[in-house]
């Protein structure tokens, strides 16, 4: 079976445009889950969905958005990219929202020039 | 809120040695706990998880970690370190609050 796969896996940006992440989750798992990883520190929380609804917020500007479909796979965008968003972005998938167990894809990671 | 705090972030031990890896929660509620290996250029990897029941837990490369709620804390232990274990560990409450990371280190 395929695990969590994200696309792309590295990518270039300037200051100011736009980005969108992608995920594909684990057959049978409908939550998604996306962290930014800063070089150095732990990954923080971004969003989770379930089911195509969201179900957390971390504490990100209105600048990050995502989004779930029919198919459970998701998107997370950026737009207005800053320097400081330059950083590895994670999405994991887990079967049900809340405190389960992640499977992490091997991330997107991103430099904002 | 929930906090994770991952004493040393750092850590460095010889090969056959005794791996100890610090993880302090604060929340009056006992959360669900993970710990979690990075190695490069992947994503993370589950190691082990308590949620309710027996508070020492055992999980996958010999590693094993106690839950102390008087302490508030979720140690990770591993009894004899191998080379393959120099990797990045992050202890999670929730699954959505994440320590800073221990990077750990194996000497020959």
């Amino acid at each position: 079976d395929a695990g969590v796969t994200q696309s792309p896996t590295h990518l270039i940006k300037t200051r100011g445009q736009h980005v969108t992440l992608r995920c594909s989750p684990i057959s049978g798992h409908k939550s998604v889950s996306w962290y930014q990883q800063v070089l150095g520190q732990g990954p923080q929380f971004i969003f989770q969905y379930y089911e195509k609804e969201e179900r957390g917020r971390g504490n990100f500007p209105d600048r990050f958005s995502a989004r779930q479909f029919p198919n459970y796979s998701s998107e997370l965008n950026v737009n207005a990219l800053l320097l400081g968003d330059s950083a590895l972005y994670l999405c994991a998938s887990s079967l049900q929202a809340g405190a389960n167990v992640l499977t992490f894809g091997a991330g997107s990671r991103l430099t904002v020039l | 809120a929930q906090s994770v705090t991952q004493l040393g972030s750092h850590v460095s031990v010889s090969e056959g040695a005794l791996v100890l890896l610090r993880c302090n929660y604060s929340s009056s509620v006992p959360p669900y706990l993970f710990w979690y290996v990075q190695y490069p250029n992947q994503g993370l990897q589950l190691l082990l998880k308590y949620t309710t029941g027996a508070t020492l837990v055992k999980g996958i490369n010999g590693f094993e970690a106690e839950f102390k709620k008087s302490e508030t804390s979720f140690h990770l232990t591993k009894p004899s370190a191998h080379m393959s274990d120099a990797a990045e560990y992050f202890c999670a409450a929730y699954a959505m609050r994440f320590g800073a990371g221990t990077r750990l280190t194996v000497k020959p």
